[in-house]
């Protein structure tokens, strides 16, 4: 089945600590996303990739690190800079833009990080 | 500068009445348009796009959102509703930007529940 997997599920972490959340989808898209959901607040952009090797920052990038080595994979790095981690998270990815705004993008099932 | 705005942060209806749930957006161009679902600790799946062909959109599970561009909306519509519906709802705006692809904006949400 084609899709979109993000582990771990749940994530806890300690504060000053750094953790990396995975990625991976097997549709063969070129771009990929992350979002983080906090209640009442929709999705906010953190970072994007429309190509392997190459990732721009979003609206709320401070505090978190991407690498993009791989069509397929696009991990986040939570640091310890990031001074209000716990959230849920969210990866997706699409074909590209290809100047056309109408694709949309298809989305995995989140990792909920907690910050103890 | 995209935007969109939903309505009403909480829709509360009884099972087998209709759904409405609203959406404004606000767009410099042309803009494409969609509607996804996201149940509790899940990732978020698409109902339905609207890109221009019709300004009348039909989803999946009976979910269909009419594009008034004289009116900036893009409301959400289900005749009947099933307690399956509840779940949370977001309306997405999705634009071009000049040098970084298509981006999409999120609402804040509308929490449907259905009431037996």
């Amino acid at each position: 089945d084609g899709g979109i997997t993000q582990s771990p599920k749940y994530l806890f972490r300690k504060e000053g600590q750094n953790v990396t959340l995975s990625c991976e989808q097997n549709l063969n898209h070129d771009a990929m996303y992350w979002y983080r959901q906090d209640p009442g607040q929709g999705l906010r952009l953190i970072y994007y990739s429309q190509i392997v090797n190459d990732f721009q920052k979003g609206d709320i990038a401070e505090g978190y690190s991407v690498s993009r080595e791989k069509k397929e994979s696009f991990p986040l790095t939570v640091t310890s800079a990031q001074k209000n981690p716990t959230a849920f998270y969210l990866c997706a990815s699409s074909i590209p833009w290809a100047g056309s705004s109408y694709n949309e993008q298809f989305f995995g099932p989140g990792t909920r990080l907690t910050v103890l | 500068a995209q935007s969109v705005t939903q309505l009403d942060s909480h829709v509360s209806v009884s099972e087998g009445t209709p759904v409405l749930l609203r959406c404004n957006y606000s767009s410099s161009y042309s803009p494409s348009l969609f509607w996804y679902v996201q149940h509790p600790n899940k990732g978020l799946q698409l109902l339905l796009k609207y890109t221009s062909a019709a300004t009348l959109v039909k989803g999946i599970n009976g979910f269909e959102a009419e594009f008034k561009k004289s009116e900036t909306s893009f409301h959400l519509t289900k005749p009947s509703a099933h307690m399956s519906d509840a779940a949370e709802y977001f309306c997405v705006v999705s634009v071009i930007q000049e040098t970084s692809g298509s981006r999409l904006t999120f609402g804040e949400g509308t929490q449907l529940t259905v009431n037996p």
